[in-house]
């Protein structure tokens, strides 16, 4: 197993750009997250889904859309880029709402 | 709404000492409790999770963490520590029926010297 892969590892974009972060498992999980990890401030939860069709916000879901439509992709969006989301994004997967989230490798973006 | 707060954000400490990284959290419903660890340049990876039973609980690495309710906390601890436990390490919570959302704490930075 692949575990939990991110595309790509590094971005760079300018201001008001957009792009997809990928985010994949290969483990049948039916629960997946995206937080953005700041200095001094821990992870973050934006957006995740308890299964394929269903998504929900989390702490700071602003500037980002996602949608789930197979159980293995969790793509996250940013439509119109700004310098606040400036961050290393990571994408977690678990198989239940009490079992243990995998993480992905993340992906550092830099707006500017 | 829940909040996890770790009470030093850098540890420093000899090789072969012992570490406790604290960890409290608050919340008005019960709530499920993990200590995640990331080595440079990597993702996160579970040390350990407190879900119920005993409050006592063992994890990856020779870490052990206490969850004490009344006051609020899941502090780690690691009676020797090798210099391959430099990392950050994070304290996290998620509601008790929930989705699996974490809360995360800043993370404390553990560094070992020898």
């Amino acid at each position: 197993n692949a575990g939990v892969t991110q595309t790509p590892k590094f971005q760079v974009l300018k201001t008001g750009q957009s792009m997809t972060l990928q985010c994949a498992q290969d483990m049948n999980h039916e629960y997946m997250s995206w937080y953005r990890q700041d200095p001094g401030m821990g992870l973050r939860l934006i957006h995740y889904s308890v299964g394929a069709g269903i998504t929900d916000q989390g702490e700071v879901p602003n500037g980002y859309n996602v949608s789930r439509s197979t159980t293995e992709d969790f793509p996250l969006r940013l439509l119109s880029a700004a310098p606040s989301q400036t961050s290393v994004y990571f994408c977690a997967s678990s198989l239940s709402g009490t079992d243990t989230q995998y993480f992905g490798p993340g992906t550092r973006l830099t707006v500017l | 709404a829940q909040s996890v707060t770790q009470l030093d954000s850098q540890v420093p400490v000899f090789e072969e000492a012992p570490v406790e990284l604290r960890c409290n959290y608050s919340s008005s419903v019960s709530v499920y409790l993990f200590w995640y660890v990331q080595y440079p340049n990597q993702g996160l990876q579970l040390l350990l999770k407190y879900l119920s039973g005993s409050t006592l609980v063992k994890g990856i690495n020779g870490f052990e963490a206490e969850f004490n309710k009344s006051q609020t906390s899941f502090h780690l601890r690691k009676p020797s520590v090798h210099i391959s436990d430099t990392a950050e390490y994070f304290c996290a919570v998620s509601l008790y029926g929930g989705y699996n959302k974490l809360i995360f704490g800043a993370g404390t930075r553990l560094a070992v010297h020898p």
